[in-house]
């Protein structure tokens, strides 16, 4: 158990749904983050947080909507996604001490889109 | 921006066999990490590195940090099945973002019995 809890961990969704994944973490940080890991490709980084304000956002699609409310969680709403969207999604948290952070992962939710 | 390029991309041995993943950085670094991810699981970190020249230990695992701050290596000595995963390395990733990380590419490790 790392502190960062992710649910679901399985999704099934249309091109057509809407649904959200939601990432919450008992460590004190205040930097989240999310991230995509398709099978063919390393860790993209999509969205940072620090102090519940987005700080980067890497060229991901508008059909991917982050949502921070505390430092404490971090939603990532889903809608009209594409079948290519299908991979593995990471939040992970991290002090954000300046330079030296060590980020603590979830599980993970692993989204298909059908 | 800044890169960290990692070789070799898979790594397949023996049981028994010795096995070492390099990471290179376009930059200087403060320092790296190492992370590793079991197959179905998540990037759990494993060590820093943050002094030139550094070499840190963890039983089977030797980390070592270049001189010049933009290199680092992971070797473990004899594999066993439970190394097999995919070993990240990772720098501060810059930019106005705090804690953000720049992640290679990963090296997945399959070790045969």
């Amino acid at each position: 158990e790392t502190g960062v809890t992710q649910t679901p961990r399985h999704l099934v969704m249309g091109m057509t749904n809407k649904k959200s994944l939601k990432c919450e973490q008992h460590l004190g940080h205040n930097a989240m983050y999310w991230y995509k890991q398709s099978a063919k490709k390393p860790l993209e980084l999509m969205f940072v947080y620090n102090f519940k304000e987005q700080t980067e956002n890497n060229s991901v699609p508008s059909r991917f909507s982050p949502e921070c409310p505390n430092s404490s969680h971090l939603f990532l709403h889903l809608h009209t996604l594409q079948p290519e969207d299908s991979a593995l999604y990471l939040c992970a948290s991290s002090l954000a001490s300046g330079g030296f952070d060590i980020q603590y992962f979830g599980a993970g939710t692993r989204l298909s889109v059908l | 921006g800044q890169q960290v390029m990692q070789i070799p991309q898979y790594q397949h041995v023996q049981e028994g066999e010795d096995f070492t993943t390099y990471c290179n950085s376009s930059t200087t670094l403060s320092n790296i990490q190492w992370y590793k991810q079991r197959p179905g699981g998540h990037p759990v970190f494993l060590i820093q590195l943050v002094k030139s020249g550094e070499v840190k230990k963890q039983k089977r695992l030797t980390f070592q940090f270049g001189e010049a701050k933009k290199n680092s290596s992971l070797h473990i000595t004899a594999t066993q099945t439970t190394d097999v995963g995919t070993y990240f390395c990772a720098g501060p990733g810059g930019g106005t973002s705090y804690g953000k990380l720049t992640f290679g590419q990963g090296t997945i490790l399959t070790v045969h019995p």
